[in-house]
């Protein structure tokens, strides 16, 4: 069985560094068609793509957040990592991480989820 | 970055009824489309990919169709558990974007 927890803090002030962790069991970092993605959700907003990272370590960003992410692995802990720097309250949101599978069409989808973490920035 | 829209944004609908729900792309994406499924406080649950291809597990009274810029998914004999909002997602390239969201509610 697959499954995926975020951990993290739940209050963040303003300027400050987020670190998100999406710890992952059930399947392997070394399979070439998985990734592990990051989603957010603004309270009562659509979702948002953060970024993802495939165990070959490409990695892709959200154009609009580039300069402020910063995901990466660690294989041996089965854990992905989100940092964003500059925290604002528009970015409080539940974040969410996921497994993402690509088959030989290329085609990428989300499956599963974790349960996802909500983060709050404010002073 | 390819824009993903839906309508409705909201609709009303009975247990019994067809709904359907459109997603128009910015550009083409030929089926490099998915449908997820969220209910309130959970987590998104993948329903369809490939534009029409039915995840394992989901009812098969969810239905998907459509290539190019237009999507749509179907839900016949609607459910007391299909109560919940939907969103389209385009994997067509980078970055990966979502639609909207359409709630069906009561």
């Amino acid at each position: 069985q697959v499954t995926l927890k975020e951990s993290g803090p739940v209050l963040v002030n303003p300027t400050e560094t987020l670190t998100l962790t999406c710890t992952v069991s059930g399947f392997s970092f070394s399979n070439a068609r998985m990734a592990v993605s990051w989603i957010r959700q603004p309270p009562g907003k659509a979702l948002e793509w953060l970024a993802h990272i495939f165990s070959n370590d490409e990695k892709s960003y959200r154009t609009s957040l580039k300069s402020r992410l910063t995901i990466s692995q660690d294989t041996s802990k089965s854990q992905v990592v989100l940092t964003m720097t500059n925290m604002d309250p528009v970015d409080t949101a539940t974040y969410y991480c996921a497994r993402i599978s690509r088959d030989g069409y290329n085609h990428l989808k989300f499956d599963p989820w974790g349960q996802g973490t909500l983060v709050t920035v404010s002073s | 970055d390819i824009q993903m829209t839906q309508s409705p944004s909201s609709l009303s609908a009975s247990v019994g009824d067809r709904v359907t729900i459109t997603c128009r792309a910015s550009q083409t994406i030929s089926s490099y489309l998915n449908w997820y499924q969220q209910k309130p406080g959970k987590a998104p649950n993948l329903l369809m990919f490939a534009a029409s291809t039915l995840q394992s597990g989901v009812p098969s009274r969810f239905s998907g169709s459509g290539s190019g810029t237009d999507f749509t998914l179907t839900i016949s004999n609607l459910q007391p558990e299909d109560f919940a909002t939907y969103y389209c997602q385009q994997s067509y390239s980078t970055p990966l974007t979502f639609g909207g969201g359409t709630k069906v509610e009561i």
